[in-house]
């Protein structure tokens, strides 16, 4: 199946500090979406991205979708404790693929 | 106002006993998607009805099987379920008109295999 490959795999940070994920492919894209799971509960959708170039903002949290459309990027800005879950990207081309998740951990 | 609702959150079944996972969605969308999770693994797509068209994966075990009696309503039936089997099951809805919209998931059933 097709592979995203999502980086980096698992981050420990302290509240106030920035985040940055990626998420990038050897196939082109049509979409880019950033969700964000809490454990026990169904991926919650934080961003979608339709064109290459774009970059969208949902509060702290902006994300871009890449000029080629093999690559995506999450940032969070100024980090909290709710912060804390497990993000994946999915890109959509004849369907939707996940990448592997980013679990994200934020020391108060 | 959930959207996308799947019942039971939890399921116990024993090997081999057949189970069946249902979801609704309010939102009126025409895709429906079922996946399986495992733990600390990224969703894996099962299969998805575009209306009434099914459309399953490749890799999709034969021991699994789904149907979509109306717009609202899915089901995920586990014909014989192994321990292998145990995992979080999500069901997803999305539009397609020009394109796919977004996805919107459902909470999830886990379902435990004793």
């Amino acid at each position: 199946g097709q592979q995203l490959n999502q980086s980096p795999q698992s981050m420990f940070i302290q509240e106030g500090e920035d985040v940055s994920m990626n998420c990038t492919s050897s196939s082109i894209f049509n979409t880019w979406l950033w969700y964000k799971q809490d454990p026990g509960e169904g991926p919650v959708l934080l961003i979608a991205l339709y064109k290459a170039g774009e970059l969208t903002s949902n509060g702290r949290l902006t994300a871009q979708f890449g000029i080629t459309r093999k690559d995506s990027f999450l940032n969070i800005s100024a980090s909290i404790p709710s912060d804390v879950g497990i993000y994946f990207c999915a890109g959509r081309r004849d369907q939707f693929y996940f990448g592997t998740g980013t679990s994200l951990t934020v020391i108060p | 106002d959930a959207m996308v609702i799947q019942n039971p959150r939890y399921q116990v079944t024993q090997f081999g006993k057949p189970v069946t996972l249902s979801c609704s969605q309010t939102l009126n969308h025409n895709v429906m998607y079922w996946y399986q999770q495992k733990s600390s693994q990224a969703p894996k797509l099962l299969f998805h009805y575009y209306d009434k068209d099914f459309n399953n994966e490749a890799d999709t075990p034969d021991n699994f099987q789904s149907r979509r009696p109306n717009t609202s309503f899915c089901f995920l039936d586990i014909r014989s379920p192994g321990l292998g089997d145990a995992a979080m099951y999500l069901c997803a809805t999305s539009r397609k008109g020009q394109g796919y919209q977004p996805q919107h998931f459902g909470d999830g059933t886990r379902l435990s295999i004793l």
